[in-house]
């Protein structure tokens, strides 16, 4: 079974700190994932990574930046945490650029920035 | 851009009974795929099924089935003998060309005993 895991369930933090959202997958996918998750709103993208130093933006990526130096782990970094982070935060992997292809996803980061 | 919506914020079902989540999208691209995933409480989200959108035929997962209706653009998702441990949030998702997923808002399903 694929599995996606994720450094922390629930994380407190203060506006203005460097947050660091850690994600492993152990199933050599190469694609990963970020996504935020409100109520009413559904999952949005933040960035994506297909490969190894590779990155893109997706929906909502201000505020937020990414590194994948190894091709199972892909952080998350907030480099200034504000109030209006507080989210849920999902990871995701794939196996590659298919369509067909499921995104399996971690159990999730309940974020809050006080 | 794609978008999914989903009208129905909440759903309730009496168990072994059954329900249909509705989903619709918007795109111009004719080949893409369709997902539906379920979110139980403080549980990982996990894929409950896909569709093909060239393919004609309704995919199928022992007792969830979908209503995929491509000129309708709508994509909808029937349980049936509901059981108690259906009871989440289940997202209707659309992936595009470009290998990102855009989900709707989700439907809460309340299974009631």
């Amino acid at each position: 079974d694929v599995k996606v895991t994720q450094s922390s369930r629930y994380l407190v933090k203060r506006t203005g700190e460097k947050v660091f959202l850690e994600c492993v997958q152990d199933m050599d996918h190469e694609n990963m994932f970020w996504y935020r998750q409100d109520p009413g709103l559904g999952l949005r993208l933040i960035y994506f990574s297909y490969d190894v130093k590779m990155k893109e933006k997706g929906d909502i990526p201000e505020g937020y930046s990414v590194s994948r130096e190894k091709k199972e782990r892909f952080s998350l970094i907030l480099e200034s945490a504000s109030t209006n982070q507080t989210s849920m935060y999902l990871c995701a992997s794939s196996l590659g650029l298919r369509q067909t292809y499921e995104q399996y996803f971690g159990p999730g980061t309940r974020l809050t920035v006080t | 851009a794609q978008t999914v919506t989903q009208s129905q914020p909440e759903m309730s079902v009496q168990e072994a009974e059954t329900v249909t989540l509705s989903c619709t999208y918007d795109t111009s691209e004719s080949d893409y795929y369709l997902f539906w995933y379920k979110q139980p409480p403080s549980r990982q989200m996990i894929l409950v099924i896909r569709q093909e959108a060239y393919k004609q035929q309704n995919a199928t997962e022992n007792r969830f089935s979908v209503n995929f209706q491509k000129a309708a653009k709508s994509f909808s998702l029937k349980i049936s003998d509901s059981q108690l441990g259906d009871a989440a949030m289940y997202f209707c998702a659309y992936r595009t060309r470009n290998n990102d997923m855009r989900f709707g808002a989700g439907t809460r399903l309340t299974v009631k005993p």
